[in-house]
C-alpha cells in the first residue's frame, strides 16, 4: 500500500504571495491532519479534515485554511506569506480520527524570501 | 495547556547499547502516545504507539513504558544501530472533546549512535 503522499516537495515564494500544497493519503484513510514543522516551535498541528469536513483548527492565523476533496486528498493553503512560514508542512493520514495512528508523509519545505 | 516535554535534547550512545529517551506530559487526559523517528530530510515515521490502559508494549527492538502516576513516557531501544540515528518524537493525543486528529509534540531528542 502506497504512503502518504505530499506535492510539491520544496517551494520557493516571496513575501505577500500564496501557496498551495496538497496531500494524499494512504489508501482507505479518510482522516487527513496537518503540521508545521519549524526549529524554534517544533511540530504544530495546524488543522484535521475527515469526510470533507474541518473537525479541528490549531492556533494558527486565518491566512492558515485547508479543505478535503471526496477522495480524501486534501490541499492547505496559505496566502499572504510572511518570512516566518519557512517551514516543513507536513501532512499526515488516519484511518478514522481518534486513536488511531497517524502516518506522516514526507512534507514539503516550503521558503519565503 | 497541553504539552509534551522532553528531557534530554540529545543523546549519544554506542552500537550495541541499549538507549533510552524519555518524554514528560502534562495533560493528564490524555490517552494514547505515540513515538516517531524522524530522520533528515523525511516526515516522521511511526515506531510504537501505547493506550492509556496499558503501562509497557513491545515491539521489534523497541519497547515503550507509561507510568500514568508522574506522567511520563520512554522508549527504550535495544542494541542500538547507526541507523538508529535521527530524531525521535514523543507526541501525546486525548480523544475527547473536540480534540480530533490532533497529536501534541514533545521537542524531540537527537539519538546519535557511533559504531
Amino acid at each position: 500500500k502506497a504512503g502518504v503522499t505530499q506535492t510539491p516537495r520544496y517551494l520557493i515564494k516571496t513575501r505577500g504571495q500564496q501557496v498551495t500544497l496538497s496531500c494524499s493519503p494512504i489508501s482507505g484513510h479518510r482522516s487527513v491532519s496537518w503540521y508545521q514543522q519549524t526549529p524554534g516551535q517544533g511540530l504544530q498541528f495546524l488543522f484535521e479534515y475527515f469526510s470533507e469536513t474541518q473537525r479541528n483548527k490549531g492556533n494558527f492565523p486565518g491566512r492558515f485554511s485547508g479543505r478535503q476533496f471526496s477522495n480524501s486528498r486534501s490541499e492547505m493553503n496559505v496566502s499572504t506569506l510572511e518570512l516566518g512560514d519557512s517551514a516543513l508542512y507536513l501532512c499526515a493520514s488516519s484511518h478514522r480520527t481518534v486513536r488511531e495512528t497517524q502516518y506522516f508523509g514526507p512534507g514539503t519545505r516550503l521558503l519565503v524570501l | 495547556g497541553e504539552s509534551v516535554g522532553l528531557h534530554l535534547p540529545t543523546l549519544s550512545v554506542q552500537e550495541g547499547d541499549n538507549s533510552i529517551i524519555n518524554c514528560a506530559y502534562s495533560n493528564s487526559a490524555s490517552d494514547y502516545f505515540i513515538w516517531y523517528k524522524q530522520e533528515s530530510g523525511k516526515g516522521p515515521q511511526f515506531i510504537i504507539d501505547i493506550r492509556s490502559n496499558m503501562d509497557k508494549r513491545q515491539g521489534q527492538r523497541v519497547t515503550v513504558l507509561l507510568n500514568k502516576t508522574v506522567k511520563h513516557l520512554s522508549l527504550q531501544i535495544a542494541a542500538t544501530q547507526p541507523g538508529d540515528s535521527a530524531v525521535y518524537f514523543c507526541a501525546e493525543s486525548w480523544t475527547g472533546g473536540t480534540s480530533y486528529g490532533k497529536l501534541t509534540f514533545g521537542q524531540g531528542t537527537i539519538l546519535t549512535v557511533h559504531p
